[in-house]
C-alpha cells in the first residue's frame, strides 16, 4: 500500500538559510500534519491542513509557514534557520473518512542545521 | 502537567515474556488513543488504536483503555528481540495528537 512520502530526507544548511520540506500524503487522505522531533524527544506538533485550509496550530515558530496545495501535497518553508531546528521533521496524513482519525506518518526529513 | 505521561524506562524483558507498557492522560474528553513504535531515527509505526473502553487484542498485542482512570495500556505476549524500540502513545484530543515521551523497550534473547 501506498505510504506517505516526505523529500528531502536529508538535509544540511547554515545558519540563517531556508529549507522547504515536502509531503505527500496517501492516497485519498485529506488532512495533514507536520511534526517535528528533537534528538530523544517525542513528536511535537507545528500544523495542520484539512482539505487545502490550516486546520490548526501548534508549537511551530513565526519563522516557518506551511501550506497545502491542490493535489494535497504540503510544503513546510522554514527560514532563518537555526541551530535548534536541528531534528527529524515528520509529516503525516489521515482521512477523517476512514473514521479512524488515525495518523500515518512519512519516514522523516532529518534536518541538520550547522 | 504533560497532556500525556509515559513511564521513559529503560523496560527490559526476556524474549517470551509479556512486556506491560502504561499510559496516563490528562483531558477527560480525550477520545482516541493509539500506540505507535518507532526504532532509532525511524518514524512512528502505528501499532493500534482504541476508542471504547476495555481490551482489544491484535495478534501479540493488546491495548487496554480505563477512561475512569484515564489510563491506557499496551500488552506485548511472546515478547520478541524485534519488539525493542520506543513506544509512543498518542491521544487524540478534540483535533490535536498529544504524544507520550514514549517507553524504551529493550527485549533480551
Amino acid at each position: 500500500a501506498a505510504g506517505v512520502i516526505q523529500s528531502p530526507r536529508h538535509l544540511i544548511k547554515e545558519k540563517r538559510e531556508t529549507a522547504t520540506l515536502k509531503c505527500y500524503p496517501i492516497p485519498r487522505h485529506d488532512t495533514v500534519y507536520w511534526y517535528q522531533q528533537g534528538p530523544g524527544q517525542d513528536p511535537q506538533f507545528l500544523i495542520s491542513f484539512y482539505e487545502k485550509m490550516q486546520s490548526d496550530k501548534g508549537s511551530i515558530p513565526d519563522r516557518f509557514s506551511a501550506q497545502q496545495f491542490s493535489d494535497y501535497h504540503s510544503e513546510l518553508n522554514m527560514s532563518s534557520l537555526e541551530l535548534g531546528d536541528s531534528a527529524l521533521y515528520f509529516c503525516a496524513s489521515s482521512s477523517p473518512l476512514s473514521g479512524t482519525d488515525t495518523q500515518y506518518f512519512g519516514p522523516g526529513t532529518r534536518l541538520t542545521v550547522l | 502537567q504533560k497532556e500525556v505521561e509515559q513511564n521513559s524506562g529503560p523496560l527490559s524483558v526476556p524474549e517470551g515474556a509479556i512486556a506491560s507498557l502504561n499510559c496516563t492522560y490528562s483531558d477527560r474528553g480525550s477520545q482516541s488513543f493509539f500506540w505507535y513504535r518507532q526504532y532509532s531515527g525511524k518514524s512512528p509505526e502505528l501499532i493500534m488504536f482504541i476508542y471504547s473502553n476495555g481490551d482489544k487484542e491484535d495478534g501479540r498485542f493488546t491495548a487496554q483503555l480505563n477512561k475512569a482512570s484515564q489510563y491506557v495500556s499496551l500488552l506485548i505476549r511472546d515478547s520478541q528481540p524485534s519488539d525493542s524500540a520506543t513506544y509512543l502513545c498518542a491521544v487524540l484530543t478534540g483535533n490535536q495528537f498529544y504524544f507520550g515521551t514514549g517507553t524504551s523497550l529493550t527485549v533480551i534473547p
